[in-house]
């Protein structure tokens, strides 16, 4: 998993709580990416970094927000669970950016059920 | 190929085969692509990847072959074995997007 390593890898939690995954790497690679994954659909972008404090949207990133105070940790919190947030959740890095065509690699996933 | 609702497509090949598994993409300014893999309980593995600048390229017992015209994607596994089982998604590059894009994958199972 290319030096990456995700926490919790299981997690259950009541709707309405807020909860923090985090995504550790070991690469110092510059960007990081939190997915979601669902049945159905393909990998999902939720939020990316490209340094340290900066961060943008991706596709779905109603009700997350995401932090990175170091280059090794990227976390995702979810405000305030919804049952619709039960999904693997994937960490991946990349050391340049996609314009510059560099291949993300993935970290072993969180699996999050909101009950 | 693309999957329709919450089944994945699968292929079935018989060890000591060849595989072929394919993919649609979506965008025709895509300039980079990705081939993963992705067991049961693990995250996606990079296997291997290919500019649009290119038709082919070939790894370890893998070939990707691009066709922009049709805006195809193929991912060629020589001599499968049992531990090729797993799903694999090629991913795709659009100039301007946040991200790579996704498709959702193919089920490869290997028969005895």
């Amino acid at each position: 998993d290319a030096g990456i390593t995700q926490s919790p890898r299981h997690k259950v939690t009541e709707t309405g709580t807020p909860v923090t995954l985090r995504c550790h790497q070991t690469e110092n690679h510059r960007y990081m990416y939190w997915y979601r994954q669902d049945p159905g659909h393909g990998l999902r972008l939720i939020h990316y970094s490209y340094g340290v404090k900066d961060t943008d949207k991706g596709e779905v990133s109603d009700g997350y927000s995401v932090s990175r105070s170091k280059t090794e940790d990227f976390l995702l919190t979810l405000e305030s669970a919804t049952s619709s947030q039960t999904s693997v959740y994937f960490c991946a890095i990349s050391e340049a950016s996609i314009a510059n065509t560099d291949t993300q690699y993935f970290g072993p996933g969180t699996r999050l059920t909101v009950l | 190929g693309e999957s329709v609702g919450l089944h994945l497509p699968t292929l079935s090949v018989q060890e000591g085969d060849n595989s072929i598994i394919n993919c649609a993409y979506s965008n025709s300014a895509s300039d980079y692509f990705i081939w993963y893999k992705q067991e049961s309980g693990k995250g996606p593995q990079f296997i291997i990847d290919i500019r649009s600048n290119m038709d082919k390229r070939q790894g370890q017992r893998v070939t990707v072959l691009l066709n922009k015209t049709v805006k195809h994607l193929s991912l060629q596994i020589a001599a499968t074995q049992p531990g090729d089982s797993a799903v694999y998604f090629c991913a795709e590059n659009i100039p301007g997007a946040d991200g790579l894009t996704f498709g959702k994958g193919t089920h490869l199972i290997i028969q005895p």
